[in-house]
């Protein structure tokens, strides 16, 4: 059964980069039918996506976060990892980590999801 | 990249069914058949539910079904029961290799 488990710190100072990492168990991130994304919920407040990988490295991000994501992938680790540069009390949410089949809006498989809250 | 558009509240009674709508644009919804449902119960993660458009994943109930129509997507849901009552999320491929997000409903079991 695959897993998703997103790690990071809960907390981020407002003006520094939010930093996660997504780790899956169960399968391997290099399967070329799939993507892997980014994913996050402000409390109270309905689900943005945030950018997915490609196991070979390309990205994709929403047009809207995009000077401020970096994501990234690991294939020896078996992890992505989501860096939000710049971050202000708007940018804290739920983040989720989530798999997604190639060219398609399925996103199959979902990380239980981590609190990250930007306050000083 | 604004979000898709749901009603923040439906409701029904048990028994009844409700339709959920979720409007995009033609650079979305309508210019492909890929938008998918999802559940949210509070402090879980979301659940596929429907897929390209008015599929169902192994396991999700046949009560659950989606059709689309230009550029607005509908997740209807009959015979409603008491566990149905949580967020409902549509999401659609939007070119690109990009995805938009619906704002979610509320659904109220009655």
């Amino acid at each position: 059964q695959l897993q998703l488990q997103e790690s990071g710190p809960g907390l981020v100072k407002p003006s520094e980069t939010l930093s996660l990492t997504c780790t899956v168990s169960g399968g391997s991130i290099s399967s070329s039918s799939y993507y892997w994304g980014w994913i996050r919920q402000p409390p109270g407040k309905g689900l943005e996506w945030i950018g997915s990988i490609y196991y070979s490295g390309s990205t994709y991000h929403n047009p809207s976060l995009k000077s401020r994501v970096t994501i990234s992938v690991d294939t020896s680790k078996n992890q992505f990892s989501l860096k939000l540069s710049s971050v202000t009390a708007a940018d804290t949410a739920v983040y989720y980590c989530a798999r997604t089949v190639v060219v398609t809006a399925i996103y199959d498989y979902w990380g239980q999801g981590t609190l990250v809250t930007v306050s000083s | 990249q604004s979000a898709l558009t749901q009603p923040a509240s439906v409701s029904g009674s048990p028994g009844q069914s409700i339709t959920i709508s979720c409007t995009g644009t033609s650079s979305d919804i309508g210019g492909y058949n890929l938008v998918s449902w999802y559940l949210q119960h509070p402090g879980k993660a979301p659940k596929l539910m429907i897929y390209e458009g008015s599929k169902r994943p192994s396991g999700v109930s046949n009560r659950f079904s989606g059709s689309k129509s230009g550029n607005t997507a509908s997740l209807t849901i009959s015979g409603l029961q008491a566990e149905d009552e949580a967020h409902y999320y549509c999401c659609s491929y939007a070119g690109s290799t990009t995805f938009k997000f619906g704002g979610g409903t509320k659904l109220t079991v009655l």
